[in-house]
C-alpha cells in the first residue's frame, strides 16, 4: 500500500513565524503537490512537484514555497504565517511514469491541520 | 476555464437507502474524472476513475457512477448506504491542457440510523 505521512496532524503558530510542513512517500512516486482544504472551496492546489528539484506552482502559490531534494519527501514552507494561511493541508502523491499528472490517481496523507493566531 | 460543481454542499440519507451525489464539468475535451471520499481525520482515497469506454464505472465499497457527457455529469451512486459511509465526497476533473487535477467543493453525506 502507498502511504504518504505528513509530520503533524496538528499545528499552532504565531503570525510572522517560518513554518515547515513535511510530507513523505514510500512508494518512489515521481509527483508530490500540496493541497489546502477549506471549507466550501474544496481542495486548492498550491505547489506540484514532478522529479527532484523540480516545483511547479499551482492555483494559490501566493505566501507559500517548496522544496523537494530527496524523491520521497516534499516540504511546504510558509515563510512568514498570517492567519489567512489557517487551513487544512494536504500532501500527496502520484506514480507519475507517463509524465501525465491529469490521470494518475492520486494518494493523499492524513493532512495538517495549521491554525495561525 | 476548466470547473467542477457539486451541487449539494450537504446530503443526509437513512443507512439502508440509495445515494446520489452530484457532479458537473465545465471542460472542452473529455475529461479525466475522479470521485474521492474523505473518512473523518483522514486524507482523501480513490474511490473510482473514468477516462474512457464503458460510461459506468465501478469503484470501492460498492460505489459506481456513470458519466454522462450530454449533461457534463459525473454522479456518484450506491443503492444502499451504510454508516461507515458517511464522509466528505470529492469530485475531480483531471486536465490534460494543465496537468493538474481540479476539485469540487464537496458534498457531506450524514447517514441516519
Amino acid at each position: 500500500d502507498v502511504k504518504v505521512t505528513q509530520s503533524s496532524r496538528y499545528l499552532v503558530k504565531r503570525t510572522g513565524e517560518k513554518v515547515f510542513l513535511e510530507c513523505v512517500q514510500d512508494m518512489d512516486h515521481e509527483n508530490m503537490f500540496w493541497y489546502r482544504q477549506d471549507p466550501g472551496l474544496g481542495l486548492r492546489l498550491i505547489y506540484f512537484s514532478y522529479d527532484v528539484k523540480m516545483k511547479e506552482k499551482g492555483d494559490i502559490p501566493e505566501g507559500y514555497s517548496v522544496s523537494r531534494e530527496k524523491k520521497e519527501r516534499f516540504s511546504l514552507i510558509l515563510e512568514s504565517a498570517s492567519t489567512n494561511q489557517t487551513s487544512m493541508y494536504l500532501c500527496a502523491s502520484s506514480l507519475g511514469l507517463a509524465g501525465v499528472i491529469s490521470t494518475d490517481t492520486q494518494y493523499f496523507g492524513p493532512g495538517t491541520r495549521l491554525t495561525v493566531l | 476555464a476548466q470547473s467542477v460543481t457539486q451541487p449539494d454542499i450537504h446530503i443526509t440519507v437513512s443507512e439502508g437507502a440509495s445515494l446520489e451525489l452530484r457532479c458537473n464539468y465545465s471542460y472542452g475535451a473529455t475529461p479525466y474524472l475522479f470521485w474521492y471520499v474523505q473518512s473523518p481525520g483522514q486524507g482523501l482515497q480513490l474511490l473510482l476513475k473514468y477516462f474512457s469506454g464503458d460510461t459506468l464505472v465501478q469503484g470501492i465499497k460498492g460505489f459506481e457512477a456513470e458519466f454522462k457527457r450530454s449533461q457534463s455529469s459525473f454522479n456518484l451512486r450506491k443503492p444502499s448506504v451504510h454508516w461507515s459511509d458517511a464522509a466528505e465526497y470529492f469530485c475531480a476533473v483531471g486536465s490534460s491542457n494543465t496537468g493538474k487535477l481540479i476539485f469540487g467543493q464537496g458534498t457531506t453525506l450524514q447517514v441516519k440510523p
